[in-house]
């Protein structure tokens, strides 16, 4: 079975820092590139970044830039979100998303994992 | 606001067809784009509904199709239930933004 399982949210003051993982299981996770999106509390979904199967791109949400890091750990089928300079507009549910298709165009999330909080305030 | 843009609200009774619309520009789905659409019921994780503009993944009823014209694509859902009851967003890629974009969401209520 394919399951994403996120964790590392929690409280932080602003200006703080946090490490969000996703740990993926039951696919090959070097074949698929995997997204972060969050959706802050009665919100919609924003997507964060991106980042290929084998780390060859990253990209990111213009709000996040410049503060956010993603990364992946292919020998350990894991996924990482480093957040600094925290915003109390960053607080939100964050997902872990596996990417499908054949070019950046035709991408979406086949697979999402069920999301750890982040809450940034004093 | 988001890039791309969805009515807040739809609602319909059981039985009855509604749709959800949602319109972007020449950078996203004007530009080829292909456009994916995504259930969230209550309290759980958002889960793919529509991939590819009209393909529907396994286990989806076929109550649920998808169609995308220029720079707007739309959901329609026949049949209504009430577990269909959930916010419903659409999803693109945006070459201006190099980066996907997300519809603010329509939230569906059955009457």
């Amino acid at each position: 079975e394919v399951q994403l399982l996120e964790s590392g949210g929690g409280l932080v003051q602003p200006g703080g820092s946090l490490r969000l993982s996703c740990a993926a299981s039951g696919f090959t996770f070097n074949n698929f590139a995997m997204s972060w999106v969050r959706q802050a509390p009665g919100k919609g979904l924003e997507w964060v970044s991106a980042v290929g199967g084998s780390s060859e791109y990253k990209f990111y949400a213009e709000s996040v830039k410049g503060r956010f890091t993603i990364s992946r750990d292919n020998s350990k089928n894991m996924l990482y979100l480093q957040m600094n300079s925290l915003r109390a507009e960053d607080t939100a549910v964050y997902y872990c998303a596996k990417k499908k298709g054949a070019i950046f165009q035709s991408y979406y999330m086949d697979v999402w994992g069920k999301g750890t909080t982040v809450t940034v305030s004093s | 606001q988001s890039v791309l843009t969805q009515p807040p609200s739809v609602s319909g009774a059981p039985g009855q067809r509604v749709t959800i619309s949602c319109t972007g520009s020449s950078s996203n789905i004007g530009a080829g784009s292909d456009v994916h659409w995504y259930q969230q019921l209550p309290g759980t994780a958002p889960q793919v509904l529509i991939y590819d503009n009209n393909n529907r993944p396994s286990g989806v009823p076929d109550r649920f199709s998808g169609s995308k014209s220029g720079t707007s694509a739309s959901l329609a859902i026949t049949g209504l239930q009430a577990e269909d009851e959930a916010d419903y967003y659409c999803q693109s890629y945006d070459s201006s933004l190099s980066g996907w974009v997300f519809g603010g969401g329509t939230k569906l209520t059955v009457l």
